[in-house]
């Protein structure tokens, strides 16, 4: 199973973007990488998945390098409600196990 | 809202205790997953439901029961628990599990349980 590794913490000031990396080195071929947000006391939500390259949603974008070995979480023009952890995954090729990592805590300020 | 619903929101039991949670789904999703989360720390996995069979059980003590009636709900029977089991408790559920974690995971608000 791949293990994530990404910062404990970043800050960050509202209308900025904020970019959060994550670095997933043992990541296999079949293998894709997905972002979750999850809010106190609520459960993780969607934000993005991505094999390769780049991928935009209406929240968000995800940019991974060709080796693959590491993503960039994007969140355009944060907003003091974008203050969550945010989790980084990266796929079980027997498709069966979720492995969360440790999570970033982003805090917005005004 | 979320699409998955979990109830009840808080419980508080003794350890003597036997107790259910119950985790519902109607977006036709045939994979079902048990969480459970501490303070601060990630979730971590118990257990999986594929086409209502058990997949996955992490190791799980059996003071924790998983039940998947249909493929629309999941319950997590609790018997005998500790002190140290006390935590939030996250229903999800996915497509299916032919793709695994490539299928994002929907989840519910959890189960805030404290166990005296």
């Amino acid at each position: 199973l791949a293990k994530t590794t990404q910062p404990i913490s970043m800050d960050s000031y509202e209308g900025q973007e904020v970019n959060i990396t994550c670095s997933h080195n043992n990541i296999a071929t079949n293998d894709y990488i997905t972002w979750y947000q999850q809010f106190p006391s609520q459960g993780p939500r969607f934000i993005i998945q991505g094999y390769k390259t780049k991928v935009t949603n209406e929240v968000a974008s995800l940019f991974i390098p060709a080796d693959r070995k590491s993503s960039t979480l994007s969140l355009p023009r944060v907003s003091l409600s974008d203050t969550a952890v945010y989790y980084c995954l990266v796929g079980d090729t027997g498709g069966f196990k979720t492995i969360f990592g440790a999570g970033t805590r982003l805090f917005v300020k005004a | 809202d979320t699409e998955v619903t979990q109830t009840p929101k808080h419980l508080v039991m003794g350890m003597t205790n036997k107790k259910s949670l119950k985790c519902e789904q109607h977006m036709g999703h045939r994979a079902m997953y048990w969480y459970k989360q501490k303070a601060k720390k990630p979730p971590e996995l118990m257990f999986v439901y594929s086409y209502e069979k058990l997949s996955i059980n992490e190791s799980v003590p059996s003071r924790f029961s998983p039940e998947c009636p249909n493929s629309s709900l999941l319950n997590l029977h609790l018997h005998a628990l500790q002190p140290e089991d006390s935590a939030l408790y996250l229903c999800a559920s996915s497509q299916d599990l032919g793709a695994g974690v490539n299928q994002p995971q929907h989840f519910g608000d959890g189960t805030r349980l404290s166990i005296l």
